[in-house]
């Protein structure tokens, strides 16, 4: 079936340091979406992108929907310890129904 | 706006009982989408709601069950529980529907003994 590939699967950064993570797949996507969780807390959403390569920032994050629409990129600017958390991409695809999958995360560590 | 909200926060249930979540949308949305959360599954969709009808499915059992209420809440229910439904449920609203902007409540921790 579908399945969204997320890399890297954990990164361990220095406070300040720029952040890199990607969302691949087989599978072609209509919509792209990344969300953060916090621990104990429910994702929340950064970024929503619908058009392949559109480029969205919101702050220090930014996101790009792949020209193939196969894969996303999340980039963080200048991270802060406050960016530690589990991120998340979910792809929408359009069949006889809006179907969402979720990527298995990447979980970023921020060192002070 | 007030977000989503989620009761229980958390629930410990025995093998084989039932258990009834309840999920409130942020006003006016009139979708709600329902995910099982697990270490070794990740995010998994159960089920979607929009105006008091199932819209989408995932690939869960018959013992998950949900519906929907005029006011747009929510409720999912799991009979006959086992050991491996326990993990975190998650809510989301939005306005359009399942993939869309949604917004997650804070989710209900199910631990099943």
């Amino acid at each position: 079936g579908q399945q969204l590939n997320q890399s890297p699967q954990s990164m361990f950064i220095q406070e300040g340091e720029d952040v890199s993570m990607n969302c691949t797949s087989s599978s072609i996507f209509n919509t792209w979406l990344w969300y953060k969780q916090d621990p104990g807390e429910g994702p929340v959403l950064l970024i929503a992108l619908y058009k392949a390569g559109e480029l969205t920032s919101n702050g220090r994050l930014t996101a790009q929907f792949g020209i193939t629409r196969k894969d996303s990129f999340l980039n963080i600017s200048a991270s802060i310890p406050s960016d530690v958390g589990i991120y998340f991409c979910a792809g929408l695809m359009k069949t006889s129904y809006d179907k969402v999958i979720f990527g298995p995360g990447t979980s970023l560590s921020v060192i002070p | 706006k007030a977000g989503v909200t989620q009761t229980p926060r958390y629930l410990i249930k025995t093998r084989g009982q039932q258990v009834t979540l309840s999920c409130s949308p942020i006003s006016g949305h009139r979708s709600v989408s329902w995910y099982q959360q697990t270490p070794g599954q990740g995010l998994q969709f159960l089920f979607e709601y929009f105006s008091e009808t199932q819209r989408n499915k995932g690939n869960f059992p018959g013992r998950f069950s949900g519906r929907q209420f005029s006011n747009s809440r929510s409720e999912m229910n799991v009979s006959t529980l086992e050991l491996g439904d326990s993990a975190l449920y998650l809510c989301a609203s939005s306005e359009v529907g399942t993939g869309y902007e949604q917004y997650f409540g804070p989710g209900t921790r199910l631990t099943v003994t």
